[in-house]
């Protein structure tokens, strides 16, 4: 049994530029959620793909947008890149009935964004 | 609104001493509560959730919803204890986790 993986390990932007950064979920898991961590804050939830479709989303902008593939693995792409946006984006996999996760988020190890 | 509040961002306790990181939360139904833990150089992983009521690594939490607080406690701290914790919020739905800022404990041998 693989873990959650992610891509790639660190990653460094232009302020205006677009990202795509992606998850591989734990085997057997059929939902993913995204996260953003700023330096010395807990993760902040951005959404959550259940069946390729988004059916959870946090207080972040339209820009921040996602997809989920029939693998279940996923990508969360930024667009207008904001020196904001510089942080750990986490991604979390886990078990769900209809979209309602009631099981433990298994996470991956992050990726760092950098926005110059 | 949900929210999660962990009032200390760093705790340092002595080898052997108990251990107590606090966490207090709002949320206007019955939430689901769990600690979660980063050691150094690792991912985030469960520490323990309040509907298992199990003992993870000689952790325990008690759900007070009186006090609307989830604490995390351990009778005699050990140096392997140091890490990030980071105490979360479920609502069950698809809402995710909602997180607070997180404990830095560290154990002095």
């Amino acid at each position: 049994e693989t873990g959650v993986t992610q891509s790639p390990t660190h990653l460094i932007k232009t302020r205006g530029q677009q990202v795509t950064l992606r998850c591989s979920s734990q085997s057997g898991h059929n939902t993913v959620s995204w996260y953003q961590q700023a330096l010395g804050q807990g993760p902040q939830f951005i959404f959550q793909y259940y069946r390729e479709e988004e059916n959870g989303r946090g207080n972040f902008p339209p820009r921040f947008s996602g997809l989920q593939f029939p693998n279940y693995s996923s990508e969360l792409n930024v667009n207008a890149l904001e020196l904001d946006d510089s942080a750990l984006y986490l991604c979390a996999s886990s078990s769900s009935r209809g979209g309602r996760s009631y099981n433990e988020q298994f996470f991956g190890p992050g990726t760092r964004l950098t926005v110059l | 609104a949900q929210r999660v509040t962990q009032p200390e961002k760093l705790l340092s306790v002595f080898k052997g001493a108990p251990v107590e990181l606090k966490c207090n939360y709002s949320y206007s139904g019955s939430p689901e509560l769990f600690w979660y833990v980063q050691y150094s150089r690792q991912r985030l992983q469960l520490l323990l959730r309040h509907i298992s009521r199990e003992s993870i690594k000689g952790f325990t939490a008690d759900l007070n919803k009186g006090e609307t607080s989830f604490h995390l406690k351990k009778p005699f701290a050990q140096e392997e204890d140091s890490a990030m914790y980071y105490c979360a919020l479920s609502g069950g739905g698809a809402d995710g986790l909602t997180f607070g800022k997180g404990t830095h404990l560290i154990i002095q041998p």
